[in-house]
């Protein structure tokens, strides 16, 4: 079974710093694909970042990057230069493309606020 | 392109009620899903479809039903609402299921009551 853990229900960081968000996964997937989504305050789902299971390379989006750690089955999102319109929820999801069928699979979550 | 819409954004239901959430996406996707929203959770996915005529249960299907006439279209049906179904309702469509993302709808806010 897959599943997706975020163990850090909220988050501070002040304007204009860095700040990591932890995600774990588990699959017995050999091929997937870890993505990363942000819900602001008004509700919708907004795609920010993916990353493939067999990409050498760390994916980056702008201020977004995600560093992928395949042997400890880790993806944590690095926000750069934090802004005030950061502050939401930020979910981390999984999408095997073996027995799982392929199905994305969502964390609990991370409530992110940026301090001014 | 309006993306993916969804109507309605609120509505409120009896106890054994039913209704019909409408999803509409205008980018030709062949795959559309079903998600819903519990408080302080991640989303769970209700149904899917890989296209027209096809659709397939998600890890909560029970008390749902879909059903998927157009690429464009796919409805959610709740039968006899019970408390339980009270959450956000996401639909989503994508290109495919690989590699490229989903694009979510605004959602709808139900509460049975």
């Amino acid at each position: 079974a897959q599943k997706i853990t975020q163990t850090q229900p909220g988050m501070f960081v002040q304007e204009k710093e860095a700040v990591t968000l932890d995600c774990t996964y588990d699959t017995s997937d050999q091929s997937y694909g870890l993505f990363w989504y942000k819900q602001p305050s008004s509700g919708e789902m907004i795609f920010l970042i993916y990353q493939g299971s067999y990409d050498e390379q760390n994916a980056t989006e702008g201020r977004y990057s995600l560093n992928f750690q395949k042997a400890r089955k880790s993806a944590n999102l690095v926000i750069s230069a934090s802004q005030l319109g950061d502050s939401a929820m930020y979910f981390c999801a999984m999408r095997g493309y073996g027995g799982s069928q392929g199905n994305l699979i969502f964390g609990k979550g991370t409530k992110l606020s940026v301090k001014p | 392109n309006a993306g993916v819409t969804q109507t309605p954004k609120f509505r409120i239901l009896k106890i054994g009620q039913s209704m019909t959430l409408q999803c509409a996406q205008d980018m030709n996707h062949n795959y559309m899903y079903w998600y819903r929203q519990d408080p302080g959770m991640g989303l769970k996915l209700i149904y899917y479809s890989v296209g027209a005529g096809i659709t397939d249960k998600g890890e909560v299907p029970n008390g749902y039903n879909v059903s998927r006439s157009t690429t464009e279209d796919f409805p959610l049906r709740l039968e006899l609402a019970a408390p339980s179904q009270t959450s956000v309702y996401f639909c989503a469509s994508s290109f495919d299921r690989g590699t490229y993302e989903q694009y979510f709808g605004p959602g709808t806010r139900l509460t049975v009551t």
